[in-house]
């Protein structure tokens, strides 16, 4: 069975600080993995993934997202964090192979104060 | 701009009445789900449609069932709805293939099951 772990309920981070939403996951074989977002009152936003290739993937909205195999994590990052980066973030995964079902986490708030 | 259209915001039932939520996407995508987005759980896996007529369960189908008689439309059924299927809905959809697995997001359907 394929998993993921988001260890935060929530984040906070001063605006123009660097941020980081931790994730780390679970699954049979290489992983395809992905950072959503959603904002209040709507629905989820596709942000980046990781299929192959380079380790450091970058994003939507300046974000982007390391993949380290070893420690089997895919943490978020953004180096200046803006207050309308506030929202839910959600890591997701699944396994090559396994048609489209993907995996989501519990989410992470992000709270980026002035 | 792709869009996948919830045909409801808001709904409130009454226990044991059955339950119809409707997706509709515009994309031609092959891939249709259903999420269940509860606080502190995150976003969980009801089923799923890979193709017309062609369904699969997730991780939490007991109490639900869906119908896809045409591409664009999956239909979530809830036969004899409780007060603990009360939930943000989210349908998305996605292409098939690889390259392809951005998920697109309706923006949810809360129901209350009074």
């Amino acid at each position: 069975a394929q998993s993921v772990a988001q260890p935060e309920d929530q984040v906070n981070v001063a605006e123009g600080n660097p941020l980081t939403v931790k994730c780390t996951y679970s699954v049979s074989g290489n992983p395809y993995l992905f950072w959503y977002v959603q904002y209040p009152n709507r629905g989820l936003q596709f942000l980046l993934k990781y299929i192959t290739g380079d380790n450091l993937v970058k994003g939507s909205y300046g974000f982007e997202a390391e993949f380290n195999k070893s420690q089997t994590s895919f943490h978020l990052k953004k180096p200046s964090a803006l207050v309308s980066d506030s929202a839910l973030y959600f890591c997701a995964v699944r396994a090559t192979g396994t048609a489209s079902k993907l995996t989501f986490g519990t989410g992470t708030r992000l709270q980026v104060t002035l | 701009d792709v869009k996948v259209t919830q045909s409801s915001r808001y709904l409130v039932k009454r226990t044991g009445e059955k339950v119809f939520l409707e997706c509709v996407q515009d994309m031609d995508h092959e891939n249709m789900f259903w999420y269940r987005q509860d606080p502190g759980l995150g976003l969980r896996l009801i089923y799923f449609s890979y193709d017309v007529k062609m369904k699969e369960k997730g991780d939490i189908p007991e109490g639900y069932s869906v119908s896809r008689e045409k591409k664009e439309r999956f239909s979530l059924i809830l036969e004899s709805a409780s007060t603990n299927q009360t939930s943000m809905y989210l349908c998305a959809s996605s292409g098939a293939g690889q390259g392809l697995e951005k998920l697109f997001f309706g923006s949810g359907t809360q129901l209350s099951v009074l």
